[in-house]
């Protein structure tokens, strides 16, 4: 596509649900990240993709999170059990290659936990 | 521990005058500098970038200047517009194999 693709674009979910977050990459671009933005925060790095593996996921800040990028295309963004403080933002980006200085980012995803 | 700061949250100008957005970061092995604008609702959008080779870097109104010696980059925008009114982040990163470090944030208001 034109830019990278978020959705759903707005979520709200009672607590101890379970989310999934979607991101369609700029059409190429072999490079995904997951970033989020909680009130009053800067972006906080979560997870990166190199084709479909994830070299590191130590950003991820529990184990109720977890990605998964299929067809070297779209990823999902999965949380399990949400709690409160998972309100936020969560944004991805694409890139051309890990190497490229420049990502390219979608509008992201508002995820309220209620 | 914060690699990337903004230590203003906010900043207001009037239009016509110059803004300047300031960013500091620890980590010395960055060594590739961007500059994001982000509207409410829309995602980051890249502004202007400067490699630690160079000390400045121009595009139209947008200037990124770097002081290596300091661990210091700051942006000028002049003349600062109403548009311009967004919030700024500052990201960094080394040449491995790490992605984006972005700062908090400063919010611009560019008042008419």
């Amino acid at each position: 596509g034109a830019g990278v693709s978020q959705s759903p674009s707005n979520k709200v979910t009672e607590k101890g649900k379970d989310v999934e977050l979607r991101c369609d990459p700029i059409s190429g671009h072999t490079a995904l990240y997951w970033y989020r933005q909680s009130l009053g925060q800067g972006l906080e790095f979560l997870i990166y993709f190199q084709g479909n593996s994830a070299p590191d996921k130590s950003g991820l800040p529990s184990d109720r999170f977890s990605a998964e990028r299929t067809g070297g295309s779209v990823s999902t963004l999965t949380i399990q059990r949400t709690q409160q403080e998972d309100s936020a933002v969560y944004l991805c980006a694409s890139s051309s290659g890990f190497v490229t200085n420049t990502i390219y980012f979608g509008e992201g995803s508002w995820l309220t936990v209620v | 521990d914060q690699q990337v700061k903004q230590n203003s949250p906010s900043l207001s100008v009037q239009e016509g005058r110059i803004s300047i957005l300031n960013c500091d970061y620890t980590n010395s092995m960055f060594d590739y500098f961007l500059w994001y604008k982000k509207y409410p609702a829309e995602g980051p959008t890249f502004l202007i970038s400067i490699s630690s080779i160079k000390d400045k870097n121009e595009d139209g109104r947008f200037t990124v200047f770097l002081n290596k010696s300091a661990k210091h980059l700051s942006l000028h925008i002049v003349p600062s517009q109403p548009g311009d009114s967004a919030v700024y982040f500052c990201a960094a990163r080394d040449s491995g194999n790490t992605p984006l470090v972005f700062g908090k944030g400063t919010r611009l208001s560019v008042i008419a």
